[in-house]
């Protein structure tokens, strides 16, 4: 059974900086490009970053680009989304998801973590 | 960036009824990046089509998929009381992925 799980998530202050993990198992995690998609209260879905299986492609929504970095360890089955200078605008709930490259979608979705940045 | 307009912004039918949900994009989108999510409150999304008009694994034959270019249409034949979601459509397409707004599917 395909598994993703998300932690790291917690209250940080404006300007501060969190570290998201994502935990995989139940598929060969070094097969399947991997996304970082966020929902904020009462709101809709906001693709964040994307990465290729072997790191290669990368890419970012604009709103994060520059302050966000995906990056992921094969041999942990881990992604990971690091997220400096937080704004009051990026607190949601962020899913991490499993993109199938046959079927060109976000096939597998994690619980969420949620990032709230207050002060 | 492509921009996904989802109409109507809610919806209220009753089960046994046939929902028609639209998906309209700022320019030409690929069909084979188009597909419909739906999610219920405290859950995440879950996949229903890709493809445009492909049911994923497990996804009930209700749900079907369509359109091409700029518009794309999500039908449920018959509603179910589980029906009853957000539903969402999403595209990929110049290193950009984007998310409709959401079409909120109520029981009236």
């Amino acid at each position: 059974e395909v598994q993703l799980v998300e932690s790291g998530g917690g209250l940080v202050q404006p300007g501060g900086s969190l570290r998201l993990s994502c935990a995989a198992s139940g598929f060969t995690f070094s097969s399947y490009n991997m996304g970082w998609v966020r929902q904020a209260p009462g709101k809709g879905l906001e693709w964040v970053s994307y990465i290729s299986g072997g790191s290669i492609t990368i890419f970012y929504a604009d709103s994060v680009k520059g302050r966000f970095t995906i990056s992921r360890d094969n041999a942990k089955n881990s992604l990971y989304l690091h997220m400096n200078s937080l704004r009051a605008e990026d607190t949601a709930v962020y899913y991490c998801a499993s993109w199938d490259i046959g079927t060109h979608c976000f096939d597998n979705w994690g619980q969420g973590t949620l990032v709230t940045v207050s002060s | 960036e492509i921009v996904l307009t989802q109409s109507p912004g809610t919806l209220s039918l009753s089960p046994g009824e046939r929902a028609t949900l639209s998906c309209r994009a700022s320019q030409s989108v690929s069909s084979t990046y188009l597909a419909w999510y739906q999610q219920k409150p405290g859950q995440p999304p879950r996949l229903l089509i890709y493809g445009a008009s492909s049911r994923a694994t497990g996804i009930p034959d209700r749900f079907s998929g369509s359109g091409s270019g700029t518009d794309f249409t999500l039908t449920i034949s018959r509603l179910e009381p589980e029906d009853f979601a957000v539903y969402f459509c999403q595209q990929y397409g110049s290193s950009q992925f984007t998310f409709g707004p959401g079409t909120k599917l109520d029981i009236k």
